[in-house]
């Protein structure tokens, strides 16, 4: 079935400095590749999303890039701050209306 | 204006009861998912409702869950004759149609229900 790997699990970062987070997904009919940031105790939420027809998006410190040929998508955190401490999400469209969900990575920032 | 809201945020109940959650959308969010999330893991999907049609409900575990959107707005998750591996959190999110084939919207959680089975 369609499964998407999110890796690593747990990502330990001094304040500062970058933070890269890799999802690999399965069905390549998948269009629409969401990250949400779930703080401890809060919901998720999206923090930036990029469609299939781009390669890359950045928002200020945030950034995702799309390999749609090696089907892998990855997040990434440049001067990182203590308020990035969070579970992150990534996921992976599949019959138009569904995600599919990464187990989660939990970015822990240093100070 | 308001979010995506559920009730009761928490519910305990005893093994063998039934239990009803509810889920209030935003407001003009005609897509509806019902998840269950375990700690450190992240959200299954259980249903999905465009309108009050429940279009795919693949992820229910078995048919003592059920939902139902009557009115293409409220929801309500139903649990029959829960048991202890019941226990999570189970959050609702809504979001925009997912209009034109392919195109996915973002989706917005509610605050979700947490439900201990004893």
């Amino acid at each position: 079935g369609e499964n998407v790997e999110q890796h690593p699990s747990t990502l330990s970062v001094q304040e500062g400095d970058s933070a890269v987070i890799k999802c690999t997904y399965s069905d390549s009919a998948s269009n629409y590749f969401p990250w949400y940031k779930q703080e401890l105790g809060k919901r998720p939420q999206l923090i930036i999303d990029i469609r299939s027809n781009v390669g890359e998006k950045k928002d200020q410190r945030i950034a995702v890039t799309l390999n749609k040929t090696a089907k892998h998508f990855s997040l990434h955190i440049t001067e990182t701050q203590p308020e990035d401490s969070a579970v992150y999400f990534c996921a992976a469209s599949i019959r138009d209306y569904q995600l599919i969900w990464g187990a989660g990575t939990k970015l822990i920032i240093k100070p | 204006g308001a979010g995506v809201s559920q009730s009761p945020r928490y519910k305990v109940t005893k093994r063998g009861q039934d239990v009803a959650l509810r889920c209030d959308p935003i407001s003009g969010h005609v897509s509806l998912y019902w998840y269950r999330q375990a700690l450190g893991q992240g959200p299954e999907f259980l249903t999905y409702f465009n309108y009050e049609a429940q279009q795919d409900k693949s992820g229910l575990p078995n048919d003592r869950f059920s939902a139902e959107r009557p009115e293409g707005s409220i929801s309500t998750l139903t649990i029959q004759r829960t048991e202890q591996r019941d226990s999570a959190m189970y959050r609702c999110a809504s979001s925009q149609p997912t209009g034109l084939a392919g195109v996915s919207y973002e989706q917005y959680f509610g605050p979700g229900t947490r439900l201990t089975v004893t």
